[in-house]
């Protein structure tokens, strides 16, 4: 079946530009995560959404990030007046209900800040 | 905090040699534990869990880990590496209760012929 899909898989622009990125979750998974994955990094958590309850949001960096998920599956990452610290693989998940209920990724997006 | 440890940023290995990447996380509270596997240019893929029972598991490609509770550790093993094997591999912790993944920091394995 159809995995979690991120687009788009590279941006490249300039610093001070604000830039979207999209993630179309597993069908009928409730939960959703953004990671930020920065060369030779592990995993820095980002933002979690879990059915129509409020976001997590204790891993957004600045106030320039922000994420919305709307009608429960599609979610937009928008990072506003981009520095070049930014430039990493933000990577999305999803799952179904349930903490102990395996995370499935995307192929992410390599976002690359001149 | 909750953490996990990956202790060795980078393993190499010849091929057909047995292979360990050790993983320690640092509450003994009740925990999920997963181990995923990221190839170039991909997103994570899990490759095995724990959730309760058996402390030993196994993934399809020969991959198997251990919960041990007393030294909260989950080191994955597999007893002769291939070329394909040649990946990061990410140890991660859920508390029960909570929910989020807590990630490693990562192990690059490369196997070498």
């Amino acid at each position: 079946g159809a995995g979690v899909s991120q687009s788009p898989s590279n941006k490249v622009t300039e610093k001070g530009k604000d830039v979207e990125l999209r993630c179309d979750p597993i069908s009928g998974h409730t939960a959703l995560y953004w990671y930020r994955q920065s060369l030779g990094q592990g995993l820095e958590f980002l933002i979690y959404f879990q059915g129509n309850s409020a976001p997590d949001k204790s891993g957004l960096p600045s106030d320039r990030f922000s994420a919305e998920r709307t009608g429960g599956s599609v979610s937009t990452l928008t990072i506003q007046r981009t520095q070049q610290e930014d430039s990493a693989v933000y990577l999305c998940a999803s799952r179904p209900d349930g903490i102990n209920q395996p995370q499935h990724f995307g192929d992410g997006t390599r976002l690359s800040i001149l | 905090a909750q953490s996990v440890t990956q202790l060795d940023s980078q393993v190499p290995v010849f091929e057909e040699a047995p292979v360990e990447l050790r993983c320690n996380y640092s509450s003994s509270v009740s925990v999920y534990l997963f181990w995923y596997v990221q190839y170039p240019n991909q997103g994570l893929q899990l490759l095995l869990k724990y959730l309760s029972g058996s402390t030993l598991v196994e993934s399809i490609n020969g991959f198997e880990a251990e919960f041990n509770k007393s030294q909260t550790s989950f080191h994955l093993r597999k007893p002769s590496v291939h070329i394909s094997d040649t990946a990061e591999y990410f140890c991660a912790v859920a508390y029960k209760g909570g929910n989020k993944l807590t990630f490693g920091t990562g192990t690059q394995l490369k196997v070498e012929l």
